[in-house]
């Protein structure tokens, strides 16, 4: 059975601090990963991976992905209050048009 | 620059009800989605579509069904309400399968 876990499951920081947030994933004939910021209402969407050891970055958010060991890393510099949410991660399969998703990391960043 | 909206936000219904939520999108996607979140959850999928007149079921498709007449419309059915179906609803399109999804911003029912 496909999955996606991430972890940890919560995190409290403080203003400034680095954070990272870790996906793994086992799903058959992978295509895709990508990365959701979800605080009120709609997930929004961050990153899309497919490609293994190829960055992707937008500001202080980075997010890299590791094919051969099946994760990824959501990294947050600098953090801000704003920042609080819960960050998503999902996984698409080549078959299919379905996604997988994890039950996401809560991030609370005290100021 | 509506992208997915979804009605109603907020519904109370009794068990054994029925009733459609809502979703329409307005940038021509052909993929569409239904996911539940549940307190502590992940996102299930219930229902997709990959085009007006095909719907395919996902994870959790028991107790919904849906329909796809359009292209910009994706309604979700409960035809017989469950306590277990008290869940936030979030509907989301994409236009092609390299895409991300666009998610609405959820409908919160609550079964009772």
């Amino acid at each position: 059975e496909d999955k996606v876990v991430q972890s940890p499951l919560s995190l409290v920081v403080h203003e400034g601090d680095t954070v990272t947030l870790n996906c793994s994933y086992e799903v058959t004939n992978f295509r895709s990963l990508l990365w959701y910021k979800q605080e009120k209402k709609a997930p929004t969407f961050l990153f899309m991976l497919t490609s293994s050891g190829i960055e992707k970055k937008s500001g202080r958010l980075s997010s890299i992905l590791d094919k051969k060991e099946l994760f990824s890393i959501l990294n947050i510099t600098a953090t801000q209050t704003g920042d609080s949410a819960i960050y998503l991660c999902a996984v698409e399969p080549h078959t299919g048009n379905q996604f997988y998703f994890g039950t996401g990391t809560s991030l609370t960043v005290i100021p | 620059n509506a992208g997915v909206t979804q009605t109603p936000k907020f519904r109370i219904l009794k068990i054994g009800q029925s009733m459609t939520l809502q979703c329409t999108q307005d940038m021509n996607h052909n993929y569409m989605y239904w996911y539940r979140q549940d307190p502590g959850m992940g996102l299930k999928l219930i229902y997709y579509s990959v085009g007006a007149g095909i719907t395919d079921k996902g994870e959790v498709p028991n107790g919904y069904n849906v329909s796809r007449s359009t292209t910009e419309d994706f309604p979700l059915r409960l035809e017989l309400a469950a306590p277990s179906q008290t869940s936030v609803y979030f509907c989301a399109s994409r236009s092609d399968g390299n895409q991300p999804q666009h998610f609405g911003d959820g409908t919160r029912l609550s079964i009772l």
